[in-house]
């Protein structure tokens, strides 16, 4: 069963475009939302994360929108470039050891 | 980057033959993990570490083991490889327990099993 769901499972944005990419979650345990970026060949790196008393989180480019009642957090990558093309990973943590992924988005924005 | 050391990075085996692979840290991290990514199911905990020879399984341990004998290395053993579990592995670690706490993925490990 899956803990987090994401979804697209695929994005093809032109340059200068908004990603997004939409995660949600049943439970109410998880306490941190964070999002990893996968470049070919390489692990998963912490991009940014957010806290679920918190519903928007921004750095730079990425934001995060959090709904906490409808269990739903999202990522949106602003004026996409090239260079943003990737996998990117939903995940939710409890207070405890274990980080849940989610299914993986991949991203190819367009020159 | 964090010091994370995957090894091998490829492998090929045999079905039914064991194979181990190796993590290793220098950052002194608490918590080591062991994942496998595979595509339409992102990545999967197989098991994880929370101090030395303190382990326990996550959601798709069957089939693996895993032991910590040192606080900087992790290691993942396929019992009897088959071939569900040709996969990529990745090692992460994380400083400490609790919410805020960033986990540090190694490069991975492919393995396949023939």
């Amino acid at each position: 069963q899956q803990q987090v769901k994401q979804s697209p499972q695929s994005l093809i944005v032109q340059k200068g475009g908004i990603s997004i990419i939409n995660c949600a979650y049943e439970n109410t345990a998880f306490d941190y939302f964070p999002w990893y970026q996968q470049f070919p060949g390489k692990g998963p790196a912490l991009l940014i994360a957010i806290r679920p008393d918190v519903s928007e989180k921004k750095e730079g480019r990425f934001t995060i929108s959090f709904n906490k009642s409808a269990k739903q957090f999202s990522l949106h990558i602003m004026d996409s470039q090239p260079g943003d093309s990737a996998t990117y990973f939903c995940a939710a943590q409890t207070g405890a050891n274990n980080l849940f992924f989610g299914t993986g988005t991949r991203l190819t924005v367009i020159p | 980057d964090a010091g994370i050391t995957q090894s091998p990075r490829h492998k090929v085996t045999e079905t039914g033959t064991p194979v181990t692979l190796r993590c290793h840290q220098t950052e002194n991290h608490r918590y080591m993990y062991w994942y496998r990514q595979d595509p339409g199911h992102g990545l999967r905990l197989i098991h994880y570490s929370y101090g030395v020879k303190d382990t326990d399984k996550g959601e798709v341990s069957d089939g693996y083991s895993v032991s910590r004998s040192k606080t900087e290395d992790f290691l993942l053993t396929l019992e009897s490889a088959t071939s569900s579990q040709t996969s990529v592995y990745f090692c992460a670690t994380r400083g400490r327990q609790g919410v805020n706490t960033e986990a540090f993925f190694g490069q991975g490990t492919r393995l396949t099993v023939v």
